[in-house]
């Protein structure tokens, strides 16, 4: 079974842009979740899809969106980006939404903002 | 609110040697809890985990027991080896039909031949 893989991997962008990650989830998961990663902030949650639907939204501004789509892929958008959003961006897939789930991570998207 | 604190790093070790990751946890109701492991350049991968009180989770020689009376989740493994260096997360998921994970800090592993 192939693992949750996100595109592209490397992202360089500069301050004002706008930018789309794209998250494809393990055949059979509906359940959708986004990460960032800092060397500041460490993982921080973003946001949970499940069945085309947020479920949960972490502690960011509305500049961070997401959506998912009927086959369960992801999308997250940042629009006007700044510097501070360089990160690691991290999808993670499971099954269905319950606490006691296993979380699939992908390899991650690298995104730099110059 | 949740939220987990680890211990600091890195930890440095020799081969062969014991390992203790301290975890403990702030939460409402019953949370699931985890053990991540990333390793240099890679995304996540689940160690173990552990979804009710006195659980044990194991995984590839480590070890970690949720303990409610002390909301701990610490994680143990006997003999370290090289390959073992990466670092790894203590997180949990609030009780519910969420996916929601928190995260640690991370603590960074360092095992010397």
């Amino acid at each position: 079974k192939a693992g949750v893989t996100q595109t592209p991997r490397y992202l360089i962008k500069t301050r004002g842009q706008q930018v789309t990650l794209s998250c494809s989830p393990i055949s059979g998961h509906r359940s959708v979740s986004w990460y960032q990663q800092t060397p500041g902030q460490g993982l921080q949650f973003l946001f949970e899809y499940f069945s085309e639907t947020q479920r949960n939204k972490g502690n960011f501004p509305g500049r961070f969106s997401g959506r998912q789509f009927s086959n369960s892929r992801s999308e997250m958008n940042v629009s006007t980006l700044e510097l501070g959003d360089s990160a690691l961006y991290l999808c993670a897939s499971s099954p269905v939404a319950g606490s006691t789930d296993t979380q699939y991570f992908g390899p991650g998207t690298r995104l730099t903002v110059l | 609110g949740n939220s987990v604190t680890q211990m600091e790093g890195p930890v440095t070790l020799s081969e062969e040697a014991f390992l203790t990751i301290n975890c403990t946890y702030t939460a409402t109701g019953y949370p699931s809890l985890f053990w991540y492991v990333q390793y240099p350049g890679e995304g996540l991968q689940l160690l173990l985990k552990a979804t009710k009180a006195d659980d044990k989770g194991s995984n590839k020689g480590f070890e970690a027991t949720y303990r409610k009376e002390t909301t701990s989740f610490h994680l143990e493994k006997g003999s370290v080896q090289v390959s073992d260096s990466a670092v790894y997360f203590c997180a949990l998921s609030p009780y519910g039909a969420t996916n929601k994970l928190i995260f640690g800090t991370g603590t960074l592993l360092a095992v010397q031949p």
